[in-house]
């Protein structure tokens, strides 16, 4: 595997759900990203790891929980959601330097 | 601080026709460039970066991004669309070191090609 790897591709969960997105990068980078993209809207920073430590919050509501185990590894909990938390959830790593991000294919998360 | 705008969230244009998608921006400090692409259920690519040196950049796909400070754009080119470029496409730029050198996303450009 090369890249970054997210699963689910898809996720459709109720309001009183607890799941977990996860992601995982082989590029060696020591810094990873969970953005959310929601339709007409820009894409939104939620959290930044670097070096496995959470070095940005975003104001992002606790229903959301991100925990990275380790720098390949990223995951985002998920509980009690809300219907207007549907969207596109992009996992991206870096390393250093100009700050480029190479992301995953996303995750599409439904709240019914 | 840093900023992004892209002047139209939709562009279409016809097959073989010239593209450009418009892009401008705010920083303090000398900004790195990028253009994202996006495809229909899929992540991020990056098109190509503007960090120093050169000020026309080429990236994949035969597209290409002119830096112009005078003007603080950082437009997308390519000379002929092909229906295969149709996709969303987002400008971004790096935040200075003391805001984390991180990326600040535009709104995004649809483009649609038309046959």
């Amino acid at each position: 595997e090369t890249g970054v790897t997210q699963t689910p591709r898809h996720l459709v969960m109720g309001m009183t759900n607890k799941k977990s997105l996860k992601c995982e990068q082989h590029l060696g980078h020591n810094a990873m990203y969970w953005y959310k993209q929601s339709a007409k809207k820009p894409l939104e920073l939620m959290f930044v790891y670097s070096l496995e430590e959470r070095v940005e919050n975003n104001s992002v509501p606790s229903r959301f929980s991100p925990e990275c185990p380790n720098s390949s590894h990223l995951f985002l909990h998920l509980h009690t959601l809300q219907p207007e938390d549907s969207a596109l959830y992009l996992c991206a790593s870096s390393q250093g330097g100009t700050g480029e991000l190479f992301f995953g294919e996303g995750s599409r998360l439904t709240v019914l | 601080a840093q900023s992004v705008t892209q002047l139209g969230s939709h562009v279409s244009v016809s097959e073989g026709a010239l593209v450009l998608l418009r892009c401008n921006y705010s920083s303090s400090v000398p900004p790195y460039l990028f253009w994202y692409v996006q495809y229909p259920n899929q992540g991020l690519q990056l098109l190509l970066k503007y960090t120093t040196g050169a000020t026309l950049v080429k990236g994949i796909n035969g597209f290409e991004a002119e830096f112009k400070k005078s003007e603080t754009s950082f437009h997308l080119t390519k000379p002929s669309a092909h229906m295969s470029d149709a996709a969303e496409y987002f400008c971004a730029v790096r935040r200075g070191y003391n805001q984390g050198g991180k990326l600040i996303f535009g709104q995004g450009t649809e483009l649609s090609v038309k046959p």
